[in-house]
């Protein structure tokens, strides 16, 4: 059982550049989410999916993109990357009530 | 707004010394409350989950926490600090029940054990 799976794990990008950060979960979650963790800020939500079809803004959710067409898979895409966007990005997927979150392993993202 | 506070940046304890990491959280109602933990590089590990019932939670790896209403808190507890601890700790609040499956988080705590 692979629970969440992200790709890349590290990433450079020129400024302006574009990429789809990845992200699948094999246990049938309902909801996943998109976070970015950078040092002293501990983890702030982007985007998040409460179903396929469905998403909705958190906290950072300026410069990204996502869309959900499948239960399993959650993209994050960054249309014009900026170096203020260089950052971890963990996914993440929840079962839904009484039940925890589960984590990706991260990408590191680098933008120059 | 809902917000999660870890008072303490890093915290230096020694091995073998018992520990408490601090969590307060600012919100209305009683949200679902978690501790995480990672290692340098590492993903995400939770170490404890509260959601009701009893207010004394116990985890992995020999940590527990407790639930003080009156307080707004959440402290994570360990008895004996072994070196493989060292790690950085995440609270976290789940304000909609589970319902969304959206994270608060606090800043972290850099947990460091000296020999």
């Amino acid at each position: 059982n692979a629970g969440v799976t992200q790709t890349p794990k590290f990433q450079v990008l020129k400024t302006g550049q574009s990429m789809t950060l990845q992200c699948a979960q094999d246990m049938n979650h309902e909801y996943m989410s998109w976070y970015r963790q950078d040092p002293g800020m501990g983890l702030r939500l982007i985007h998040y999916s409460v179903g396929a079809g469905i998403t909705d803004q958190g906290e950072v959710p300026n410069g990204y993109n996502v869309s959900r067409s499948t239960t399993e898979d959650f993209p994050l895409r960054l249309l014009s990357a900026a170096p203020s966007q260089t950052s971890v990005y963990f996914c993440a997927s929840t079962g839904g009530e009484n039940t925890e979150a589960f984590f990706g392993q991260g990408t590191r993202l680098t933008v120059v | 707004a809902q917000s999660v506070t870890q008072p303490d940046i890093h915290i230096t304890v020694s091995e073998g010394a018992s520990l408490e990491l601090r969590c307060n959280y600012s919100y209305g109602a009683t949200p679902y409350l978690f501790w995480y933990v990672q290692s340098p590089g590492q993903g995400l590990q939770l170490l404890l989950k509260y959601f009701s019932g009893d207010t004394l939670v116990q985890g992995i790896k020999g940590f527990e926490a407790e639930f003080k209403r009156s307080q707004s808190s959440f402290n994570l507890r360990k008895p004996s600090v072994h070196w493989s601890d060292a790690a950085e700790y995440f609270c976290a609040v789940d304000t909609y029940g589970g319902s969304q499956g959206n994270l608060i988080f606090g800043k972290g705590t850099k947990l460091s054990v000296k020999p």
